[in-house]
Protein backbone atom coordinates (compact mmCIF):
# COMPACT_ATOMS: atom_id res chain seq x y z
CA UNK A 1 0.00 0.00 0.00
CA UNK A 2 1.18 3.87 -0.99
CA UNK A 3 1.61 5.31 2.32
CA UNK A 4 2.08 9.34 2.93
CA UNK A 5 3.88 10.66 6.06
CA UNK A 6 2.93 13.78 7.84
CA UNK A 7 5.81 14.47 10.13
CA UNK A 8 3.42 15.97 12.63
CA UNK A 9 -0.23 15.08 13.74
CA UNK A 10 -0.45 18.16 16.14
CA UNK A 11 1.77 21.35 16.07
CA UNK A 12 0.76 24.78 18.22
CA UNK A 13 2.91 27.51 16.73
CA UNK A 14 2.92 31.17 17.35
CA UNK A 15 2.00 34.31 15.34
CA UNK A 16 4.67 35.00 13.34
CA UNK A 17 6.85 32.08 13.54
CA UNK A 18 8.11 30.27 10.22
CA UNK A 19 6.57 26.82 9.88
CA UNK A 20 7.51 23.72 8.00
CA UNK A 21 4.68 21.31 7.44
CA UNK A 22 6.36 18.05 6.14
CA UNK A 23 4.77 15.10 3.69
CA UNK A 24 6.97 11.70 2.14
CA UNK A 25 5.20 9.67 -0.15
CA UNK A 26 7.07 6.00 -0.37
CA UNK A 27 5.89 5.26 -3.87
CA UNK A 28 7.66 7.43 -6.11
CA UNK A 29 4.62 9.40 -6.97
CA UNK A 30 4.85 11.68 -9.32
CA UNK A 31 2.20 14.71 -7.98
CA UNK A 32 1.74 15.93 -4.34
CA UNK A 33 -0.54 18.39 -3.29
CA UNK A 34 -0.89 19.91 0.02
CA UNK A 35 -4.83 20.52 1.10
CA UNK A 36 -6.30 22.57 3.74
CA UNK A 37 -9.29 21.48 5.47
CA UNK A 38 -12.09 24.06 7.25
CA UNK A 39 -15.40 23.00 8.79
CA UNK A 40 -17.88 23.94 6.37
CA UNK A 41 -16.03 24.72 3.15
CA UNK A 42 -14.36 21.15 3.00
CA UNK A 43 -10.78 20.81 1.82
CA UNK A 44 -9.56 23.45 -0.80
CA UNK A 45 -5.80 22.93 -2.46
CA UNK A 46 -2.87 25.33 -1.71
CA UNK A 47 -0.36 24.00 -3.94
CA UNK A 48 0.83 20.73 -6.12
CA UNK A 49 3.65 20.02 -7.34
CA UNK A 50 3.91 17.65 -10.76
CA UNK A 51 7.43 16.97 -10.49
CA UNK A 52 10.38 17.83 -8.91
CA UNK A 53 10.90 21.32 -8.23
CA UNK A 54 8.03 22.26 -10.08
CA UNK A 55 5.02 23.96 -8.53
CA UNK A 56 2.17 25.74 -9.28
CA UNK A 57 -0.61 27.31 -7.23
CA UNK A 58 -3.76 25.89 -6.02
CA UNK A 59 -6.97 28.23 -4.68
CA UNK A 60 -5.70 29.57 -1.66
CA UNK A 61 -1.84 30.01 -2.02
CA UNK A 62 -1.76 33.52 -0.17
CA UNK A 63 0.30 33.15 2.78
CA UNK A 64 2.26 29.34 2.02
CA UNK A 65 5.05 28.64 0.00
CA UNK A 66 5.92 24.82 -0.81
CA UNK A 67 9.58 22.97 -1.79
CA UNK A 68 10.03 19.95 -3.52
CA UNK A 69 13.82 19.27 -3.46
CA UNK A 70 12.80 15.03 -4.09
CA UNK A 71 10.46 13.11 -5.21
CA UNK A 72 8.84 11.44 -1.96
CA UNK A 73 9.19 15.00 0.11
CA UNK A 74 6.90 17.85 -0.34
CA UNK A 75 6.88 20.73 2.42
CA UNK A 76 4.35 23.45 2.75
CA UNK A 77 6.05 26.27 4.28
CA UNK A 78 3.99 29.23 6.50
CA UNK A 79 6.55 32.16 6.25
CA UNK A 80 4.78 33.69 8.76
CA UNK A 81 1.97 31.71 10.71
CA UNK A 82 -0.79 33.57 11.54
CA UNK A 83 -4.22 32.69 13.35
CA UNK A 84 -6.66 32.67 10.32
CA UNK A 85 -3.93 29.87 9.22
CA UNK A 86 -5.00 27.73 12.07
CA UNK A 87 -6.70 24.62 10.41
CA UNK A 88 -5.89 21.01 9.51
CA UNK A 89 -3.48 20.52 6.59
CA UNK A 90 -3.82 17.50 4.30
CA UNK A 91 -0.85 16.27 1.79
CA UNK A 92 -1.63 13.83 -1.17
CA UNK A 93 0.15 11.62 -3.62
CA UNK A 94 -1.02 10.31 -6.83
CA UNK A 95 0.64 8.16 -9.82
CA UNK A 96 -0.23 9.47 -12.88
CA UNK A 97 -3.98 7.86 -14.16
CA UNK A 98 -3.59 6.60 -10.08
CA UNK A 99 -5.55 7.71 -7.68
CA UNK A 100 -5.23 10.24 -4.82
CA UNK A 101 -3.35 8.64 -1.29
CA UNK A 102 -3.73 10.97 1.86
CA UNK A 103 -2.03 11.81 4.82
CA UNK A 104 -3.47 11.61 8.39
CA UNK A 105 -3.46 15.37 8.95
CA UNK A 106 -1.49 17.63 10.51
CA UNK A 107 -3.82 19.97 12.85
CA UNK A 108 -2.61 23.32 13.08
CA UNK A 109 -3.06 25.65 15.72
CA UNK A 110 -1.47 29.35 15.62
CA UNK A 111 -2.01 31.00 18.89
CA UNK B 1 -15.00 26.75 -12.83
CA UNK B 2 -15.26 23.35 -11.41
CA UNK B 3 -17.55 22.56 -7.74
CA UNK B 4 -19.21 20.39 -5.95
CA UNK B 5 -22.06 20.97 -3.36
CA UNK B 6 -23.11 18.83 -0.60
CA UNK B 7 -26.20 20.30 0.47
CA UNK B 8 -26.57 18.19 3.85
CA UNK B 9 -24.29 19.52 6.82
CA UNK B 10 -25.04 16.85 8.79
CA UNK B 11 -27.01 13.98 8.78
CA UNK B 12 -28.43 11.44 11.84
CA UNK B 13 -30.07 8.31 11.74
CA UNK B 14 -30.78 5.54 14.12
CA UNK B 15 -28.52 1.95 13.25
CA UNK B 16 -29.80 -0.20 10.78
CA UNK B 17 -31.32 2.87 8.47
CA UNK B 18 -30.62 3.25 5.39
CA UNK B 19 -28.96 6.74 4.34
CA UNK B 20 -28.62 8.96 1.32
CA UNK B 21 -25.72 11.36 0.72
CA UNK B 22 -25.92 13.74 -1.70
CA UNK B 23 -23.91 15.42 -4.49
CA UNK B 24 -24.20 18.03 -7.19
CA UNK B 25 -21.22 19.17 -9.58
CA UNK B 26 -20.84 21.42 -12.22
CA UNK B 27 -18.24 21.62 -14.79
CA UNK B 28 -17.55 22.18 -18.14
CA UNK B 29 -15.72 19.41 -19.27
CA UNK B 30 -17.28 16.72 -21.00
CA UNK B 31 -14.66 13.86 -19.00
CA UNK B 32 -13.91 14.01 -15.72
CA UNK B 33 -13.79 11.51 -12.44
CA UNK B 34 -16.13 11.51 -9.48
CA UNK B 35 -14.82 10.48 -6.02
CA UNK B 36 -16.22 9.63 -2.34
CA UNK B 37 -14.22 9.99 0.22
CA UNK B 38 -14.80 8.65 4.10
CA UNK B 39 -13.03 10.51 6.69
CA UNK B 40 -13.43 8.82 9.96
CA UNK B 41 -12.57 10.57 13.72
CA UNK B 42 -9.03 9.42 12.98
CA UNK B 43 -8.60 11.87 10.28
CA UNK B 44 -7.32 10.56 7.30
CA UNK B 45 -9.05 10.28 4.22
CA UNK B 46 -10.37 6.65 2.94
CA UNK B 47 -11.30 6.60 -0.58
CA UNK B 48 -14.06 4.77 -1.48
CA UNK B 49 -14.68 4.68 -4.94
CA UNK B 50 -14.04 6.61 -8.47
CA UNK B 51 -16.30 6.94 -11.73
CA UNK B 52 -15.73 8.07 -14.58
CA UNK B 53 -18.13 10.54 -16.27
CA UNK B 54 -18.60 8.01 -19.31
CA UNK B 55 -19.44 5.43 -17.28
CA UNK B 56 -22.54 5.64 -15.79
CA UNK B 57 -23.86 2.20 -14.57
CA UNK B 58 -24.65 1.80 -10.69
CA UNK B 59 -22.20 0.41 -8.50
CA UNK B 60 -22.86 -1.54 -5.24
CA UNK B 61 -19.94 -2.97 -2.81
CA UNK B 62 -21.43 -4.46 0.18
CA UNK B 63 -23.92 -2.08 1.62
CA UNK B 64 -23.22 0.82 -0.45
CA UNK B 65 -23.88 1.91 -3.15
CA UNK B 66 -23.29 5.04 -5.75
CA UNK B 67 -26.42 6.36 -8.21
CA UNK B 68 -24.37 8.44 -11.00
CA UNK B 69 -27.06 10.89 -13.09
CA UNK B 70 -25.29 12.86 -15.85
CA UNK B 71 -28.47 14.34 -16.43
CA UNK B 72 -28.41 15.98 -12.91
CA UNK B 73 -24.82 16.12 -12.43
CA UNK B 74 -25.52 14.08 -9.33
CA UNK B 75 -23.20 11.55 -7.79
CA UNK B 76 -25.26 10.25 -4.91
CA UNK B 77 -24.43 7.43 -2.00
CA UNK B 78 -26.56 5.25 -0.35
CA UNK B 79 -25.41 3.09 2.67
CA UNK B 80 -28.00 0.62 3.27
CA UNK B 81 -28.70 -1.17 6.91
CA UNK B 82 -26.23 1.68 8.56
CA UNK B 83 -23.59 0.84 10.94
CA UNK B 84 -22.33 2.51 13.81
CA UNK B 85 -18.95 2.58 12.77
CA UNK B 86 -20.26 4.27 9.16
CA UNK B 87 -19.90 7.58 11.30
CA UNK B 88 -17.49 9.77 9.45
CA UNK B 89 -17.35 12.99 7.76
CA UNK B 90 -18.20 11.93 3.78
CA UNK B 91 -16.85 13.85 0.72
CA UNK B 92 -17.74 14.14 -2.15
CA UNK B 93 -14.65 14.93 -5.15
CA UNK B 94 -14.25 15.79 -8.76
CA UNK B 95 -11.43 15.88 -10.82
CA UNK B 96 -10.49 16.77 -14.51
CA UNK B 97 -9.64 13.69 -16.84
CA UNK B 98 -6.21 13.80 -17.37
CA UNK B 99 -2.47 12.22 -16.56
CA UNK B 100 -1.12 14.75 -14.56
CA UNK B 101 -1.03 16.32 -11.60
CA UNK B 102 -5.61 16.95 -11.91
CA UNK B 103 -6.29 18.70 -8.35
CA UNK B 104 -9.58 17.45 -6.50
CA UNK B 105 -11.94 19.40 -6.18
CA UNK B 106 -14.37 18.99 -2.22
CA UNK B 107 -17.64 19.64 -1.66
CA UNK B 108 -17.98 20.80 1.39
CA UNK B 109 -18.50 17.42 3.48
CA UNK B 110 -21.29 15.69 5.23
CA UNK B 111 -21.12 14.41 9.01
CA UNK B 112 -23.04 11.56 9.12
CA UNK B 113 -23.70 9.60 12.96
CA UNK B 114 -24.77 6.53 12.94
CA UNK B 115 -26.67 6.29 16.86
CA UNK B 116 -27.18 3.02 18.43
Amino acid sequence: DVKVTQSSRYLVKRTGEKVFLECVQDMDHENMFWYRQDPGLGLRLIYFSYDVKMKEKGDIPEGYSVSREKKERFSLILESASTNQTSMYLCASRLTLGGYTFGSGTRLTVV
Amino acid sequence: AQKVTQAQTEISVVEKEDVTLDCVYETRDTTYYLFWYKQPPSGELVFLIRRNSFDEQNEISGRYSWNFQKSTSSFNFTITASQVVDSAVYFCALSEFGQGAQKLVFGQGTRLTINP
